[in-house]
């Protein structure tokens, strides 16, 4: 695709409810990142794949977070049980390969806990 | 990864260069310094990157001193739509740590008409 897209765009889940993002990255990217963003603060590292295998989840705040790329391309970052402060922007980065690379963004998926 | 000290807001009139100043002290020489920029309610945006000599692309030049503990992003003629929070980030890229990106607070730049 033109650029990595991140669905939905907006979630409201109730406190308890398990919910389900999704990014697809630009077609043949390697690297994919999954990154939280609070109000106001600069993004957070959660996870990062390399292709479909996860070499680092050390940002993933809990066990009631978890990612998954099994092919490769599309990844699901999925929590389990939502809290309140799980409230915020969750975006997805892909980069065509490791190293000093630009890394590409999408627009995020902003979640609310209520 | 080493960290970045950006003040956090400026102001920078429309058609003028915005020059936004990044302190990186502790720098190792393997790491290289990012930029970005984050538009409101938008996914961050890569702008430039750099080791040690200077970079200039279609969107902006990257100053990086010699010492390599700072370095500056000049935008030459800023319009409207620069308005964002610009991000300095230095990293390394490598194996394990998959290249990611430690954002910091930045510093929003709000342009003026």
């Amino acid at each position: 695709g033109a650029g990595v897209s991140q669905s939905p765009r907006y979630k409201v889940a109730k406190r308890g409810q398990d919910v389900a993002l999704r990014c697809d990255p630009i077609s043949g990217h390697v690297s994919l990142f999954w990154y939280q963003q609070a109000l106001g603060q600069g993004p957070e590292f959660l996870t990062y794949f390399q292709n479909e295998a996860q070499l680092d989840k050390s940002g993933l705040p809990s066990d009631r977070f978890f990612a998954e790329r099994p092919e490769g391309s599309v990844s699901t970052l999925k929590i389990q049980r939502t809290q309140q402060e799980d409230s915020a922007v969750y975006l997805c980065a892909s980069t065509r390969i490791q190293g000093p690379t630009e890394a590409f963004f999408g627009q995020g998926t902003r979640l609310t806990v209520v | 990864d080493a960290k970045t000290t950006q003040p956090p807001s400026m102001d920078c009139a429309e058609g003028r260069a915005a020059n936004l100043p990044c302190n990186h002290s502790t720098i190792s020489g393997n790491e290289y310094v990012y930029w970005y920029r984050q538009i409101h309610s938008q996914g961050p945006q890569y702008i430039i990157h750099g080791l040690k000599n200077n970079e200039t692309n279609e969107m902006a030049s990257l100053i990086i001193t010699e010492d390599r503990k700072s370095s500056t992003l000049i935008l030459p003629h800023a319009t409207l739509r620069d308005t964002a929070v610009y991000y300095c980030i230095v990293r390394v890229a490598g194996e394990t740590s998959g290249s990611r990106l430690t954002f910091g607070e930045g510093t929003q730049l709000t342009v003026n008409p």
